[in-house]
């Protein structure tokens, strides 16, 4: 099972920041966070991760909170392509773990 | 980055025969994972394949339905044996890259009627 809880679906407006949220009460120390968003008909893609210190990209910022039970991916100037599913997922590194995705957040950033 | 092929992208089966899916990528990796999407869900692993050793199923999915193949570091294939309207989705192939980003192919859709 999925170990993050996310929102079924947000809104934005074309220009405006994205902030999109994401529970994982029980991760645990030595898991990251990433996110991964699939835009329609298209495999998904690799967005960002992060363990507990706040990262950015060319693509997103991600902000983990210092208890690290939540996360928000951010897209600062969103456009109409960033409309896609985006999916927070937990996941130990350097062992066999596999990705297991939750139902995601469908984001529709609208013109 | 890793740049993955799949073929084919999509197909139209009848119920009752097998199609096979090849997933091509641009660089050895260890370990490739094959996914399935079915219709507006969301993806889960069929298994972990290994070069040289028996692929890794997960809960639900056996080696009689979906046979894989690791004939070397670049390239693996998927069948869908004996297909039924409940085996339509997409099969997607992904690879870890070496930051432990996962990458992934654009995906077979399939159809079975």
């Amino acid at each position: 099972d999925a170990k993050t809880t996310q929102p079924p679906s947000m809104d934005c407006a074309e220009g405006r920041a994205a902030n999109l949220p994401c529970n994982h009460s029980t991760i645990s120390g030595n898991e990251y966070v990433y996110w991964y968003r699939q835009i329609h008909s298209q495999g998904p893609q690799y967005i960002i991760h992060g363990l507990k210190n706040n990262e950015t990209n060319e693509m997103a910022s991600l902000i983990i909170t210092e208890d690290r039970k939540s996360s928000t991916l951010i897209l600062p100037h969103a456009t109409l392509r960033d409309t896609a599913v985006y999916y927070c997922i937990v996941l130990y590194q350097g062992g066999s773990e596999k990705l297991v995705f939750g139902k995601g957040t469908k984001l529709t950033v609208n013109p | 980055s890793a740049v993955i092929s799949q073929k084919p992208s999509r197909d139209i089966c009848q119920r009752g025969t097998s199609l096979t899916i090849q997933c091509q990528v641009d660089s050895q990796v260890t370990m490739m994972f094959w996914y399935r999407q079915q219709p507006g869900q969301s993806l889960t692993l069929i298994a972990t394949a290994n070069q040289g050793s028996e692929a890794t199923y997960e809960s639900g999915f056996v080696i009689d339905k979906f046979p894989i193949s690791r004939p070397n570091l670049t390239f693996s294939t998927l069948t869908v044996s004996n297909m039924s309207p409940e085996d339509s989705s997409i099969y997607l192939c992904s690879v870890e890259g070496a930051n432990t980003e996962a990458f992934f192919g654009q995906g077979t859709r399939l159809t079975v009627v």
